[in-house]
């Protein structure tokens, strides 16, 4: 069955980055995208970027720009999104999810927290 | 951007009523619309896509329609297991857009 496995929750310093990760399984990896997505209780869901698996081309939402980094690393299935100069607002949940048209398979989140 | 007004933001109803819960978007998307349903603590789960579609092992009570501009997702025979928060995204044009979603309390 098709999954994606975030990791885990971070702790993160006012200035500083994150990466985290999905690995996918049950699927062929690069037949979809996968694109990432930010929670949080005030602004809801909002769309970062995708990343096209197979070519490793990226998308950004232009709010996103410069805060997130999208790779992929096509041997071991998984997909990284590096946060950058982290400030509270940053703070949220970040779902990974299967990019096909709309978003079909999500992650299981990951706990962004950023706090001195 | 397209922005995602969706309606109403909450919703008490009891067990085996019909509820319904509107998108409204800030410009035609051509039924590119999924509905999802999020609990607690847990991921969102697709229900509905292409307006109409309904996502494979999703109940037949679920189920949407809308063209243009409005949407609409309708929930019929309320059971327990269906309190959550529900919310639309439009994948018809980057940057995908989300409503803020409905929160459905079953009294």
């Amino acid at each position: 069955q098709v999954q994606l496995q975030q990791s885990g929750a971070e702790l993160a310093k006012p200035g500083s980055s994150v990466k985290i990760s999905c690995k996918a399984s049950g699927y062929t990896f690069t037949s979809y995208y996968i694109s990432w997505i930010k929670q949080t209780t005030g602004q809801g869901l909002e769309y970062i970027g995708y990343i096209n698996t197979g070519s490793g081309g990226t998308n950004y939402n232009e709010k996103f720009k410069g805060k997130a980094t999208l790779t992929v690393d096509k041997s071991s299935s998984t997909a990284f999104m590096q946060l950058s100069s982290l400030t509270p607002d940053d703070s949220a949940v970040y779902y990974c999810a299967r990019h096909d048209y709309y978003f079909d398979y999500w992650g299981q989140g990951v706990m962004v927290t950023v706090s001195s | 951007d397209i922005q995602m007004t969706q309606s109403p933001a909450s919703l008490s109803a009891s067990l085996g009523e019909t509820v319904s819960i509107e998108c409204l978007a800030s410009e035609d998307i051509y039924n590119n619309l999924a509905w999802y349903q999020q609990k607690p603590g847990k991921s969102p789960q697709l229900l509905i896509y292409y307006a109409s579609s309904l996502q494979d092992g999703v109940p037949s009570r679920f189920s949407g329609s809308g063209s243009g501009t409005q949407y609409s997702l309708k929930i019929n025979s309320l059971e327990s297991e269906d309190a959550a928060t529900y919310f639309c995204l439009q994948d018809s044009e980057y940057p995908y857009t989300f409503g803020a979603g409905t929160k459905l309390e079953l009294k």
